[in-house]
């Protein structure tokens, strides 16, 4: 079946310590989301893909980066994880996203913890 | 601003009806989105609105009126399995047509 798929499922990393977290999708979809969710908040958007046009948040911080090599795959990095980074990350992707119609797919989302 | 707005828990029992209210200001209206959201999961689609009026998807409808900056999703004959979240999403052609999502509304339902 073509999905949204996240890795890992759970990741802890301690304070400070880079992590990636990765995306992949067998949809073929031209865009590619990266949210943060923490509990019963809404997901907040940090960047966005079409193709390979990459598009940040005015307010995502610094400390938050992403690469996407090519139209299969996508990577957060977090270079230096504060506690306030503890989140579900939902990876999601669109078939032409902007105006149109289209919804989005969602990955089953990496819960980070940081220690 | 922009601002997304959704009853934060509501209870319901099985077997019976349930509408989620959600109002919204936006800069420039593009279209509304329903998601819903199990614990620990990944929100899925349920409906999508553009236009006024009702859009039926089985036990799920969703109504949008534009004028009111206005929906709600009814879900009919309620079952435990639809205990989650359900987000309301509106696109925002001031946000470079991104979605903004509100907060959720968690749905308990009782037998």
């Amino acid at each position: 079946d073509a999905m949204v798929i996240q890795n890992p499922r759970y990741q802890v990393t301690q304070f400070g310590k880079p992590v990636t977290l990765s995306c992949s999708q067998t949809l073929n979809h031209n865009v590619m989301y990266w949210y943060q969710q923490k509990s019963s908040q809404a997901p907040k958007l940090l960047f966005h893909y079409y193709d390979k046009d990459f598009n940040n948040e005015a307010d995502t911080p610094d400390n938050f980066q992403s690469r996407r090599p090519n139209t299969s795959f996508c990577f957060l990095d977090i270079r230096s994880p504060g506690l306030g980074d503890a989140a579900m990350y939902l990876c999601a992707t669109s078939p032409r996203g902007g105006a149109t119609g289209d919804e989005q797919f969602f990955g089953p989302g990496t819960r980070l913890t940081v220690l | 601003g922009q601002n997304i707005d959704q009853p934060t828990e509501m209870t319901a029992t099985e077997g019976a009806i349930v509408q989620i209210n959600c109002t919204y200001q936006t800069s420039g209206f593009n279209g509304l989105f329903w998601y819903q959201q199990h614990a620990g999961e990944a929100p899925t689609f349920l409906s999508y609105n553009v236009l006024d009026g009702l859009e039926e998807k089985g036990r799920f409808s969703s109504f949008l009126s534009r004028s009111k900056g206005y929906s709600y999703l009814l879900l009919k004959e309620l079952q435990m399995k639809d205990s989650a979240s359900y987000l309301c999403a509106v696109r925002d052609r001031g946000s470079n047509y991104q979605l903004i999502w509100g907060a959720g509304t968690k749905l308990i339902i009782k037998p």
